[in-house]
């Protein structure tokens, strides 16, 4: 199964909403994580099954779609936000992630 | 507090072997899944192989079956990835990462990673 991100690249200011988009090539249902990833550091699970937060997520992430549209909002981006966010999908084997959608300051 | 440590990575020609480890603690190794991940630049995230608990299920990616194998050993806390035949294609940083189940989903933690060159 193929996951494709987009936008490649989000630039924003501090403050604004960011929208996320990931699509499967296939119906996953709801078998889907967000991970976010600075600079130097590993990934990080922010979302699984959509719409769950891991532990330790604050509230203004959110996931949500079902299916082959899935969507990762952040409501007000805070200065730690600016990262990139991979899709991964684990309906099927193997597992895929999209290709990164890098979140910037404006 | 979990922590994965991941060694094992460095230089080696194409067509040659290594062997990669990962040490864990903070949580008991033998209820949950474990996954090698790599990353490069140019192609970003790549699940590479995934064992679930108890070795019952085990995982590849296309790009690495046949020539990779995944293992872990609960008595000592460990996984393992032994590479066999390798091409400059897999040339990458290797992260360790634990399932948040014990079969084969997604992940939960990350270790830091090891880099792997292959270069004649």
């Amino acid at each position: 199964i193929m996951v494709t991100q987009s936008p490649a690249t989000l630039s924003l200011s501090p403050g604004e909403r960011a929208t996320l988009s990931c699509r499967a090539s296939l119906t996953i249902s709801s078998n889907l994580a967000w991970y976010q990833q600075k600079p130097g550091q590993a990934p990080r699970l922010l979302i699984y099954e959509a719409s769950t937060r891991a532990t330790g997520i604050p509230a203004r992430f959110r996931g949500s779609g079902s299916g082959t549209e899935f969507t990762l909002t952040i409501s007000s981006l805070q200065s730690e936000d600016f990262a990139v966010y991979f899709c991964q999908q684990y309906n099927t084997w193997p597992l895929t992630f999209g290709q990164g959608t890098k979140v910037e300051i404006k | 507090e979990v922590q994965l440590v991941e060694s094992g990575g460095g230089l080696v020609q194409p067509g040659k072997s290594l062997r990669l480890s990962c040490a864990v603690s903070g949580f008991k190794f033998d209820d949950y899944a474990m996954h090698w991940v790599r990353q490069t630049p140019g192609k970003g995230l790549e699940w590479v192989a995934g064992v679930s608990w108890n070795s019952g299920n085990i995982g590849y990616a296309e790009s690495v079956r046949g020539r990779f194998t995944i293992s872990r050993d609960n008595a000592e806390n460990s996984l393992y990835l032994e590479m066999n035949s390798l091409r400059d294609e897999d040339t990458a940083l290797y992260y360790c990462a634990k399932d948040q189940s014990d079969t084969i989903l997604w992940f939960d933690n990350w270790g830091q990673g090891t880099v792997v060159t292959v270069s004649s």
